[in-house]
Order: structure tokens, then sequence, then C-alpha cells
């Protein structure tokens, strides 16, 4: 069963739209919700992050939706840059000493 | 800044063999990871280690063994290689107590099993 699921799966924009990533969890003592960008050929790398006291976290084009009670987050990519083009995981954790549960990623493609 | 160092970056090996994997970290964490990534099954935590000689399971330690003998370093051991078995291993760090639990990653290991 997986913990952290993400949709879509994959994801096409064009250059200056916003692109809109979803995710959702099962487990209601997770309090910490990263999500990483990874590109081809490399380890993923944060990206953004936010806790379970927080409803928005923004940086840059970056923002991140919580909604604690229904257990959904989404990330929006506002002005979507080719360079965007990345596959995004939603993590989460209660204690991330023990490690982040990872979704499946979004791969999102950016057309010039 | 600091750097993980994950080698080999490639690994071939023959069904049944023993492969040992290597991480190297010169971020001072005290918590490192190892992760394992399938194409279209996300990152799934193989073993992880607080402090130098600790060791504790993840969710897919069957088949595998680690070993922490360093702070910087962190070893991973495929016991029996699968054939067709095709796979990163991604190695991790990060602070122990920290506020933002951030990992930093290394480039992954690619292991190709015949």
């Amino acid at each position: 069963q997986q913990q952290v699921r993400q949709s879509p799966q994959s994801l096409t924009v064009w250059e200056g739209e916003t692109a809109i990533l979803n995710c959702s969890y099962e487990d209601s003592t997770f309090n910490y919700f990263p999500w990483y960008q990874q590109f081809p050929g490399e380890g993923p790398a944060l990206l953004i992050s936010i806790s379970s006291v927080s409803d928005k976290k923004e940086d840059g084009r970056f923002t991140i939706f919580f909604n604690k009670r229904e257990k959904k987050l989404s990330l929006h990519i506002t002005d979507s840059q080719p360079g965007d083009s990345a596959t995004y995981f939603c993590a989460a954790s209660y204690n991330y000493a023990q490690g982040l549960t990872f979704g499946l990623g979004t791969r999102v493609s950016v057309f010039p | 800044g600091g750097i993980i160092t994950q080698t080999p970056k490639f690994l071939i090996g023959q069904e049944g063999q023993k492969l040992t994997l290597k991480c190297q970290q010169n971020f001072n964490h005290d918590t490192m990871y190892w992760y394992r990534q399938d194409s279209g099954k996300g990152l799934r935590l193989i073993y992880y280690s607080i402090t130098e000689n600790d060791l504790q399971k993840g969710d897919l330690s069957e088949g595998y063994d680690a070993s922490r003998e360093k702070k910087s370093s962190f070893s991973l051991t495929v016991t029996s290689a699968q054939k067709n078995e095709m796979a990163v291993f991604l190695c991790a760090s990060s602070i122990t107590g920290g506020d933002t639990g951030q990992l930093y990653f290394g480039e992954g290991s690619k292991l190709t099993v015949l």
C-alpha cells in the first residue's frame, strides 16, 4: 500500500504556464513534507518543504499548498521554464531521522 | 558545502554474486541512508544509520546488509544479486536534530545483474 501518492504520473506544460502537482498521504502522524527535484543521472535535491503547522509555503516560483484535514498537498510551479523539466517527488515523515517515505514521482516536461 | 560520493557509479554483476556499494560524505552528518530507486517505483528505504556503528532496517532491508564503521562512510552489500535486477541505489545523509530534515543525496550507483 502506497503511503504517499502522487498525481499525475507525468505532466506537460508550455513555458510560462503553471504546473500543478498533487500529493496525498495515508498516515496522519506525518508532519513534515518535502518536495525533491531530480534531473536524469542525478540524485534528488530538496526543492521546498512544509510542516503540518502551515498551510502554505512559497519559495520563488514554487509554492506548496497543504490541507491537513484532507491529507493532501500540492506543488505549484508558476511561470514554468524548460529548466524545470524534471521528476518531482513528494515525501513525508514524522521523524525525518528515520528516513522519508517517497511517492512515485511526477515527471514534468516544459516545452518552449 | 559538502558532497556525497558513491562508488562505483556503475556495477555489473552475475546472479548470486555478493556486491558492495560504498558511500562517503564530508558534511560531517550523523545520519546516513541507502535508498533503492526502481523505474516507476519511487525511492524505497533499505537501511539507515543515525551514528557510527548503528544500523536500522528500512522497508526493503531483506537481501541487503549494511555497515557504518566510520561517521563519514556507509556501505551497502547486496547479499545475492537477482538475475535481471536493475536499479539505482542512492546514498543520502542528514543532520540529526536539525529543523529541516533535509537529505543530501549522491548521484547514485546503477546496478545491472546479468
